[in-house]
């Protein structure tokens, strides 16, 4: 079954540092998204990504992120200079279809930690 | 702003059992209601979904949800729960687009023997 692949699971930064996360979506989908879930809280959306472009993004979302599609496989998040509050699960999702119909697929998440 | 509230944060129960998660949301106009699992070590599985129609919706794994509009909620259930359902679970809603959505802060099911 096609899946949502995430790399690496684990990373630890210091603080201060550049990150990249990355994700391979399943080879059909056009959406991609980014969502992060910080420890003993909600999940939240971080930001949609469709033909090269944002679609939509969240507040958290500010000029220290940034997301790319650098080949036809690979759908990253960077974090220009990571801060302690930036430590979170971090999942990459995947869709074919935007709207009502669609289904988002997500891969096992990233767990970053900024010391 | 929308909001999905899980009221239990942890739950035990027996195996063979029944289940109950509580979800509430809230939220102007119709939601587009959905409960995920997550495995240990496993990305978010969509589990079942409601969008409009018959408000008991079948999922997968044996899980249903039931969409209670006056009651603003969408609770999960299984009639009996096996070892293997131990994982965390989480409401989400949506206003429309499917990319945008709202999580609960989840409730993590544990299964005794």
């Amino acid at each position: 079954e096609p899946e949502v692949t995430q790399t690496p699971s684990h990373q630890v930064t210091q603080m201060g540092q550049e990150v990249i996360l990355r994700c391979v979506p399943i080879s059909n989908h056009l959406y991609f998204y980014w969502y992060r879930q910080i420890l003993g809280q909600k999940v939240e959306f971080l930001v949609s990504f469709y033909n090269n472009e944002i679609s939509e993004k969240s507040e958290i979302f500010d000029d220290q992120f940034s997301v790319e599609r650098p080949d036809g496989s690979n759908f990253t998040l960077k974090i220009r200079s990571t801060k302690l509050e930036d430590s979170a699960m971090y999942f990459c999702a995947s869709s074919e279809f935007a709207g009502l119909i669609t289904e988002a697929f997500f891969g096992q998440g990233t767990r970053l930690t900024v010391v | 702003a929308q909001s999905v509230t899980q009221p239990d944060i942890h739950i035990t129960v027996s195996e063979g059992a029944s289940l109950e998660l509580r979800c509430n949301y809230s939220y102007g106009a119709t939601p587009y209601l959905f409960w995920y699992v997550q495995s240990p070590g496993q990305g978010l599985q969509l589990l079942l979904k409601y969008f409009s129609g018959d408000t008991l919706v079948q999922g997968i794994k044996g899980f249903e949800a039931e969409f209670k509009r006056s009651q603003s909620s969408f609770n999960l259930r299984k009639p009996s729960v096996h070892w293997s359902d131990a994982a965390e679970y989480f409401c989400a809603v949506t206003t429309g687009t499917a990319s945008k959505l709202t999580f609960g802060t989840g409730t993590r099911l544990q299964v005794t023997l």
